[in-house]
């Protein structure tokens, strides 16, 4: 069965460093999305992507964060200088035909 | 806010008995559907469904939707040890761009063998 798949499981970073956290989302999905859940809390939206270019995106994501599909597979979430607070489980989600998200096992940034 | 919230927040129960979550939300929605999270990792859909659906079913869950109300409910039947997981409410509003999931805080549920 198709799946969304992340890298890496986890990344243990210095403040003030550039992360970039990769997915793959499902082949023939069409949009594609980021949560972060901060430990214990909810899933909380970031970015919507379709057609190259961000459909949506929330308060959270400013201007630290940005988001990529350089080459038609990969689906890439940068954040340039990492603070503490950034410390989460980062999810990237594609959508299926029926509006319902497929979900990765995510990424446990944890920010020192 | 479309923000879904969940009720009980943790639930424990014994094998065999049903559970049951309730999820509430403020704005209009095109669809409500429920995930379902195993401590460390990723979401898992369970179900969806549309607004002018008022109930639906899926194995052991059956899950309602009254929009006058702007709730829903998720019921697990004859619950076993490995239903034990967060499971959240999610709503896909009618005035979101790119189809976006605002999701709820979630019930623990813990079921004990």
């Amino acid at each position: 069965e198709p799946e969304v798949t992340q890298t890496p499981s986890h990344q243990v970073t210095q403040m003030g460093q550039e992360v970039i956290l990769r997915c793959v989302p499902i082949s023939n999905h069409l949009y594609f999305y980021w949560y972060r859940q901060i430990l214990g809390q909810k899933v909380e939206f970031l970015v919507s992507f379709y057609n190259n270019e961000i459909s949506e995106k929330s308060e959270i994501f400013d201007d630290q964060f940005s988001v990529e599909r350089p080459d038609g597979s990969n689906f890439t979430l940068k954040i340039r200088s990492t603070k503490l607070e950034d410390s989460a489980m980062y999810f990237c989600a594609s959508r299926g035909a029926r509006g319902e998200l497929f979900f990765g096992e995510g990424s446990r940034l944890t920010v020192l | 806010s479309q923000q879904g919230e969940e009720d009980p927040q943790a639930l424990s129960i014994q094998e065999g008995e049903n559970a049951t979550m309730n999820c509430s939300y403020k704005t209009s929605i095109n669809n409500l559907q429920w995930y379902r999270q195993n401590s460390g990792r990723g979401l898992v859909h369970l179900i969806l469904i549309r607004s002018n659906e008022r109930e639906k079913h899926s194995g052991r869950l059956r899950v309602t939707l009254d929009t006058s109300k702007k709730s829903s409910s998720l019921l697990i039947t004859a619950s076993r040890a490995a239903d034990t997981a967060s499971y959240f409410c999610a709503t896909d509003g009618i005035y979101n761009q790119g189809g976006k999931l605002i999701f709820g805080q979630g019930t623990e549920l813990s079921v004990k063998p």
